[in-house]
């Protein structure tokens, strides 16, 4: 079985300060592991994922995440904080079939602080 | 860029009547799925869809639930008699299948069940 836990259902940061989603998974199999980014009112859009080729992944935005296996670990960073970062942010892991489904966590909201 | 739509983004229903939410996928993506999302709640995984059959389900898609392709270019989910409970964000996905499987989501559709 899979499942992600974002840790923090709200996180608040300075406009130009660090950005850090935290997220834990559990898979059986080796992983592929994702994040995916909802604005207001839209879809959700993939940030980034992890595919098993490189551990330090970078997307879209100036988003990156590092897959640490030892502890089962995908946070999301981003050095300097934007206004129009102000997004739900979800951790997703899948298996590695063509056709697996997504397993989602709860979601991060994330506040940008003028 | 090629996108997958959602109509209507929202809908009202009366309890126990049928809904029928459109997906209308990218054109060359051959697996099809549709997520839920409760308010408040994570996105959960309903179905996944391939070759014009059922891939996959999860418990959430009972009897009361169907989908369908009915042709080259829609992807549809069937609710029979809605209950209260099945309102929620309902999002259509699909994925090429090729290499990670990337699967690419729609806007969703607001299901409110009175």
């Amino acid at each position: 079985a899979q499942s992600v836990t974002q840790l923090g259902s709200h996180v608040s940061v300075s406009e130009g300060a660090l950005v850090l989603l935290r997220c834990n998974y559990s898979s059986s199999v080796p992983p592929y592991l994702f994040w995916y980014v909802q604005y207001p009112n839209q879809g959700l859009q993939l940030l980034l994922k992890y595919t098993s080729a490189a551990t330090l992944v970078k997307g879209i935005n100036g988003f990156e995440a590092e897959f640490k296996k030892s502890e089962t670990s995908f946070h999301l960073t981003k050095p300097s904080a934007h206004m129009s970062d102000a997004a739900e942010y979800f951790c997703a892991v899948s298996g590695t079939n063509r056709d697996d489904k997504i397993i989602f966590g709860k979601g991060t909201r994330l506040h940008i602080l003028p | 860029e090629p996108e997958v739509t959602q109509t209507p983004s929202h809908q009202v229903t009366q309890m126990g009547q049928e809904v029928i939410l459109r997906c209308v996928p990218i054109s060359n993506h051959l697996y099809f799925y549709w997520y839920r999302q409760i308010l408040g709640q994570k996105v959960e995984f309903l179905v996944s869809f391939y070759n014009n059959e059922i891939s996959e389900k999860s418990e959430i898609f009972d009897d009361q639930f169907s989908v369908e392709r009915p042709d080259g270019s829609n992807f549809t989910l069937k609710i029979r008699s809605t209950k209260l409970e099945d309102s929620a964000m309902y999002f259509c996905a699909s994925s090429a299948g090729q290499g990670i499987g990337e699967q690419f989501f729609g806007p969703g559709t607001r299901l409110t069940v009175l």
